[in-house]
């Protein structure tokens, strides 16, 4: 099994709905992240969770939010789409004392129309 | 602004030779490296990491660090057609205990047969 899954891998919905794509690991690390990625502009950071009681937001987080439920779950929500969030959403996660190596999901394909 | 810099390509290179990737980051404290693979439409994944201490080798992969210039380098011998991907750059910059990674955004290599 996949050590980082993410639900679902793909998802088409409509402008103004709220949609959730959920990310688990068992690779027992702490760190968690989610990050969008769009032709010609890389991987950007949405939010990062450093422990379960720890959330932090990345360099674009306006329209998303997140939830960590435990260690080995993190989600990340779309309270209201937009077709700007039309795009590739990775989660990744790193060990705390691991210099920061990041294992990537397979990642979830998200259009809104 | 912390920023790491990457051609975007496409770089083109034949069968069997040296391929050379390059990246430049702005931060100067930075003290770990990454490169990554993506393929079209798959999750990024690593193949190498080198700390501000040396240079690394993995068989056909050589990830080398020159920080008076603030670059990193991704060398491949012998090319091969698999190795056509787009290489991501990745270092870890912030302060310490915050440190996250900053990705560039990427550069297309081609193999040609």
């Amino acid at each position: 099994d996949a050590d980082v899954t993410q639900t679902p891998r793909n998802r088409i919905t409509k402008t103004g709905k709220r949609i959730m794509l959920e990310c688990s690991q068992t690779k027992g690390h702490d760190r968690m992240y989610w990050y969008r990625q769009d032709p010609g502009l890389g991987l950007r950071l949405i939010y990062y969770s450093f422990d379960v009681k720890d959330i932090n937001k990345g360099e674009i987080s306006d329209g998303y939010s997140v939830s960590r439920q435990a260690q080995a779950k993190f989600s990340l929500s779309l309270e209201s789409a937009i077709p700007n969030q039309t795009a590739l959403y990775f989660c990744a996660t790193s060990d705390l004392g691991g210099q920061e190596t990041q294992y990537f999901g397979p990642g979830t394909r998200l259009l809104v129309l | 602004q912390k920023e790491v810099e990457q051609n975007s390509g496409p770089l083109s290179v034949p069968e069997g030779a040296i391929a050379s990737l390059n990246c430049t980051y702005s931060d100067r404290g930075s003290q770990s490296f990454f490169w990554y693979r993506q393929y079209s439409g798959k999750s990024p994944e690593l193949i190498m990491f080198i700390y501000s201490n040396g240079d690394k080798e993995d068989g056909r992969f050589t990830a080398q660090l020159n920080k008076a210039s603030q670059y990193v380098s991704l060398l491949i011998r012998d090319s091969q057609p698999s190795d056509s991907a787009t290489y991501l750059c990745a270092v870890n910059m912030g302060n310490f205990g915050n440190e996250k990674l900053t990705f560039g955004t990427g550069t297309r290599l081609t193999i040609i047969p």
